[in-house]
């Protein structure tokens, strides 16, 4: 069956450093990837997402690239703010139809300090 | 961008009583929502999938008789948990699809609510 699995967290960062979250899949076919965001107190929200092999999908500064021959889907941001501080999912869709349903990683904790 | 409530955020209740939580789509109609189940320090998992006028699809080891999906109408779907236990204190997420909109499957999620049970 399909899974993902996401480096385990808390990540803690000062403010400006780079960020990587490594994510790694396993699935069936093509599937589509996705990085959600929870915000403290919010429900998840599509960060950004890639449809096929070697797309890069990017928002807000933060970007992962789709990369099949190592079915990871790492998020990386280049200089991170205390605003980015949430909890990040990495998940896969491998519904062709209308269900597509979610498989999720854990996700990761990302805490961001001044 | 679409917007997805739950009600109550988080209920306590007492061993033996059934519990309902409440997903709705505010702003757009959701033909399919998703409920999901999450532990502490887990990934989300999905319970079942609900189509609206249909019955719900449960995903494997989710017993439909212990967690009754209602989805009467395009807006709200609802969740409740019978007989509730200790075991089933958990945080309890919807998202909705939108399919007519802009964003095609994407899935909108809800805050979610936690449930604790005495």
């Amino acid at each position: 069956g399909n899974s993902v699995t996401q480096m385990e967290g808390p990540v803690t960062l000062s403010e400006e450093a780079f960020l990587t979250i490594n994510c790694t899949y396993t699935a069936t076919g093509y599937p589509s990837l996705f990085w959600y965001v929870q915000y403290p107190g919010e429900g998840l929200q599509l960060l950004l997402k890639a449809t096929k092999a070697d797309d890069k999908g990017s928002n807000k500064g933060f970007e992962a690239t789709y990369r099949k021959e190592t079915t990871s889907f790492h998020l990386e941001k280049g200089s991170v703010q205390v605003s980015d501080s949430a909890v990040y999912f990495c998940a896969l869709s491998s519904d062709t139809g209308t269900a597509s349903k979610l498989t999720f990683g854990t996700g990761t904790r990302l805490q961001v300090t001044l | 961008g679409a917007v997805v409530s739950q009600h109550p955020s988080w209920v306590i209740c007492k061993s033996g009583t059934s519990v309902k939580i409440e997903c709705r789509s505010l702003d757009f109609q959701a033909t399919t929502m998703f409920w999901y189940r999450q532990f502490p320090k887990q990934s989300l998992m999905l319970m079942a999938t609900s189509n609206e006028g249909s019955k719900a699809t449960y995903e494997q080891g989710v017993e439909k008789d212990k967690f009754l999906i209602n989805h009467a109408s395009l807006t709200l779907s609802t969740l409740t948990v019978t007989s509730a236990h200790p075991e089933d204190s958990s945080f309890y997420i919807c998202s909705a699809r939108d399919p007519g909109g802009t964003a095609g499957n994407e899935q909108f999620f809800g805050p979610g609510t936690r449930l604790t049970v005495l």
